[in-house]
């Protein structure tokens, strides 16, 4: 079993949709979450990075983190198709090496 | 300002060569870690430096080794090079150590294909 499970998609969606996409973990030692996007043949960008449970929110996007549940999510309202990547959630322990524990990733269309 | 930079960003080598892949943080960047992407994966984790001292090696073989230098610049060096091999291969650089909470910036990779 995976540490990390996320759904690959595909995953398409009219523009001006709100997107969910969600990431399940089974490492309780998991602190910091964060989520990526990726376009084709370029590196992972940071948009969100959260510690605690609950929501952070930053203009159209919003993570949510719950612990109890080992759970996090992703939501983009107003969905633009500029957002058509590849979504990257990725997690990792408070001490030790700075090792990011990625999911597969979720391929993600936004329809004109 | 610059992000990480990569070098190059594509290569393509064969089977039993040996490649050296480059990375150079963002400025003021102490850390620095490698990442290897499998098309259709997310990235799985290297090696981890700091101030030139490994501090994190992921379950890779042998055959890939890094560097950080004085000015932390970093190296990936890979031997004997398998088809597997082939992948992106991902730079990420962040302010901290081990206990920092500061995030990883990614570079766009160098592409690496085997033949």
């Amino acid at each position: 079993q995976k540490e990390v499970e996320q759904d690959p998609g595909p995953l398409s969606v009219p523009e001006g949709a709100i997107v969910s996409l969600n990431c399940t973990y089974s490492n309780s030692a998991f602190q910091y979450f964060m989520w990526y996007r990726q376009y084709s043949r370029k590196g992972p960008e940071l948009l969100m990075y959260t510690y605690s449970s609950g929501n952070k929110e930053d203009g159209r996007f919003t993570a949510q983190v719950d612990k109890s549940s080992k759970y996090i999510s992703l939501f983009i309202r107003d969905s633009q198709p500029s957002d058509s990547a590849t979504y990257l959630c990725a997690m990792r322990r408070i001490q030790g090496a700075q090792k990011l524990v990625f999911g597969q990733g979720t391929r993600l269309t936004i329809n004109p | 300002d610059a992000g990480v930079t990569q070098s190059p960003t594509h290569l393509i080598k064969t089977r039993g060569q040996q490649v050296t892949l480059r990375c150079s943080p963002i400025s003021g960047h102490k850390s620095v870690s490698w990442y290897q992407q499998v098309l259709g994966q997310g990235p799985q984790f290297i090696f981890q430096y700091y101030e030139k001292e490994e501090r994190g090696r992921g379950n890779f073989p042998d055959r890939f080794s890094a560097r950080q230098f004085p000015n932390y610049s970093s190296e990936l060096n890979v031997n004997a090079l398998l088809l597997g091999d082939s992948a992106l291969y991902l730079c990420a650089s962040s302010l901290g150590d081990l206990i920092s909470n500061q995030p990883q910036h990614f570079g766009d990779g160098t592409r690496l294909s085997i033949l």
